[in-house]
């Protein structure tokens, strides 16, 4: 079965950029799925960040749009993210999840165990 | 962006309890609704697709319900291991968007 692991710094300075990486295992990245990322900020609730198809294909949430970038490495059956500009708004915990379909319901399934992001000086 | 909007934000709720979490979306979305359970520390798991599908490997006592604006998570007999926070999420259009979240708690 598939599963998820997201790696990165823990720690991004403001203004500095985040980048993190979510390595699939149990599957190929080139299969017929979507790969996304999700935050969630300390107590508070989800944020959809954006999703990448294998081709490329990308949808960004347009409050992120300016600021983020999504990519895929096939070679090493990844998936990365960055945001630039950080702020303390952006610390949050950061999860990588595949989105499965059927039709056009799509849900997120598995999800990475998540990574804790603190933008501080 | 489609707005989603949970019901109750909290509750408490003894063991074997029925219990209830109502979404509603700012527009119409059809079925496209999926259901999240998450522990303290962990990720969210999916729970319930499209509405009302059961996602494998979810206890039977978990069943989700509605279409269009209004939806229902409803747990059967409420278990000790259910106690966590729920979320709905739109997947009708990006960006996805999720409820804020019912915290499930034990009375």
């Amino acid at each position: 079965q598939v599963q998820l692991q997201e790696s990165g710094p823990g720690l991004v300075k403001p203004s500095g950029t985040l980048s993190l990486t979510c390595a699939v295992s149990g599957g190929s990245i080139s299969s017929s799925n979507w790969w996304s990322w999700v935050r969630q900020p300390p107590g508070k609730g989800l944020e959809w960040i954006g999703e990448i198809y294998h081709s490329g294909n990308i949808h960004y949430n347009p409050s992120l749009k300016s600021r983020v970038t999504m990519s895929v490495d096939k070679s090493k059956n990844q998936f990365s993210l960055k945001l630039s500009s950080v702020t303390a708004a952006d610390t949050a915990v950061y999860y990588c999840a595949r989105i499965r379909y059927s039709g056009n319901d799509r849900w997120f399934d598995p999800w990475g165990q998540g990574t804790l992001v603190t933008v501080s000086s | 962006d489609i707005q989603m909007t949970q019901s109750p934000s909290s509750l408490s709720a003894s063991v074997r309890d029925r219990v209830t979490i109502t979404c509603r979306a700012s527009q119409s979305i059809s079925t496209y609704l999926n259901w999240y359970q998450q522990k303290p520390g962990k990720a969210p798991k999916l729970l319930i697709y499209a509405a009302s599908s059961l996602h494998s490997g979810v206890p039977s006592r978990f069943s989700g319900g509605g279409s269009g604006t209004d939806f229902t998570l409803t747990i059967s007999s409420l278990q000790p291991e259910d106690f966590a926070t729920y979320y709905c999420q739109q997947s009708y259009s990006t960006p996805y968007t999720f409820g804020q979240g019912t915290k499930v708690e034990i009375k």
